[in-house]
């Protein structure tokens, strides 16, 4: 079973930045935190990942915490193609999928 | 980024039909692949786990006799859902695994929609 907590749902305004948030309060000290996004009726897209520091790439910031059980990914500058379906997960050796955030970006 | 390919994207078969779905990584050699299915409105649930060469790991309650998967190479697996029935209808979706460094790096179909007439 997924063991992270993400909310159901979030809106954002388009430009804004959007910031979803993730529990993993069970992580262990050696796995990752990744991060996906499924746009409809796609396979899922990989966005980012960290273990404990802040990561930056082209599509998105990852914060974690400091005691890493939780962290937040944001979407700098949010567009309507950036609406979707956001996974948060453990990396456990293999990726388990929960119920994501749907992120709504509205004009 | 890694690009992985899916055969057929979508496919409609009678049942009691046997249907096969093949996933290729382009432009890397995966030394793991996953299969996932996905049910309208639900999560992605993965069914199995395999290495070139090797058998196939199924998840718990995945029908390992309905779901045949064959991890020839490197590039290259298959999934066959034999005799199928109307309540296999999913988004069959698979992924590939490769160690870049000390991280691994997991890549997704675009998946094939199967529907079961």
């Amino acid at each position: 079973d997924a063991k992270t907590t993400q909310p159901t749902s979030m809106d954002c305004a388009e430009g804004r930045a959007a910031n979803l948030p993730c529990n993993h309060s069970t992580i262990s000290g050696n796995e990752y935190v990744y991060w996906y996004r499924q746009i409809h009726s796609q396979g899922p897209q990989y966005i980012i990942h960290g273990l404990k520091n802040n990561e930056t790439n082209e599509m998105a910031s990852l914060i974690i915490t400091e005691d890493r059980k939780s962290s937040t990914l944001i979407l700098p500058h949010a567009t309507l193609r950036d609406t979707a379906v956001y996974y948060c997960i453990e990396y456990t050796g293999k990726l388990i999928f929960g119920q994501g955030t749907t992120l709504q970006v509205k004009p | 980024g890694a690009v992985v390919s899916q055969h057929p994207s979508r496919v409609i078969c009678k049942s009691g039909t046997s249907v096969k779905i093949e996933c290729r990584s382009l432009d890397f050699q995966a030394t793991t692949m996953f299969w996932y299915r996905q049910f309208p409105k639900q999560s992605l649930m993965l069914m199995a786990t395999s290495n070139e060469g090797s058998k196939a790991t199924y998840e718990q309650g995945v029908e390992k006799d309905k779901f045949l998967i064959n991890h020839a190479s490197l590039t290259l697996s298959t999934l066959t859902v034999t005799s199928a029935h109307p309540e296999d209808s999913s988004f069959y979706i698979c992924s590939a695994r490769r160690l870049a460094g000390r991280v691994h790096e997991q890549y997704f179909g675009p998946g094939t929609r199967l529907t079961v007439t």
